[in-house]
């Protein structure tokens, strides 16, 4: 069966910009939740969506948003680009939040703030 | 707030040497998952442990949930430069959430 899907792979954007990135979970898969990983970093903790709702929410600021679509499919959108969101966003996808089949990940977008 | 801190965050082996990281987590989790990130890659799931003392092994790897479930183990035996990467614990508390990692380099 597909994976996790992530578009864009590759993403170079200005400082100031706006950027909207997109995942679709596995098929099935209700439970969505992005990540920001910078270079030698863990994985911070973004938002997780369950059937189109926000149930958790990392300490990132307002600039961070996301949503989720009927069909499970995620978008998450960053306003005003700062030089330090340059990272890895992972998007990662689950039958139940995780509890007990663990996450499958997307490849990430990589996103450089110039 | 609920926090799962690994111990060690860097370690450099010689191939052919075991390799140990730690898991420990501010509070009771109902079981511990375990992935893997290669350099370069996604993290990918390894295995998920339920019960109290629970072991489990996955060839050269072996996985080990407290007895108090608040800590976990990963036991690398005889490191191959295969087994390079990143190793994350993950577990359910109040919420879901993810170790800081340890990052494994093998010297050939």
């Amino acid at each position: 069966k597909a994976g996790v899907t992530q578009t864009p792979r590759y993403l170079i954007k200005t400082r100031g910009q706006q950027v909207t990135l997109s995942c679709s979970p596995i098929s099935g898969h209700r439970s969505v939740s992005w990540y920001q990983q910078t270079p030698g970093q863990g994985l911070q903790f973004l938002f997780e969506y369950f059937s189109e709702t926000q149930r958790n929410k990392g300490n990132f600021p307002g600039r961070f948003s996301g949503r989720q679509f009927s069909n499970s499919r995620s978008e998450m959108n960053v306003s005003t680009l700062e030089l330090g969101d340059s990272a890895l966003y992972l998007c990662a996808s689950s039958l139940d939040g995780g509890a007990n089949y663990g996450y499958t990940f997307g490849s990430g977008t990589r996103l450089t703030v110039v | 707030g609920q926090q799962v801190m690994q111990i060690p965050q860097y370690q450099h082996v010689q191939e052919g040497e075991d390799f140990t990281t730690y898991c420990n987590s501010s509070t009771t989790l109902s079981n511990i998952q375990w992935y893997k990130q290669r350099p370069g890659g996604h993290p990918v799931f390894l295995i998920q442990l339920v019960k109290s003392g629970e072991v489990k092994k996955q060839k050269r790897l072996t996985f080990q949930f407290g007895e108090a479930k608040k800590n976990s183990s990963l036991h690398i035996t005889a490191t191959q430069t295969t087994d390079v990467g990143t190793y994350f614990c993950a577990g359910t508390g109040y919420k879901y959430i993810f170790g800081t990692g340890t990052r494994l380099k093998v010297l050939a």
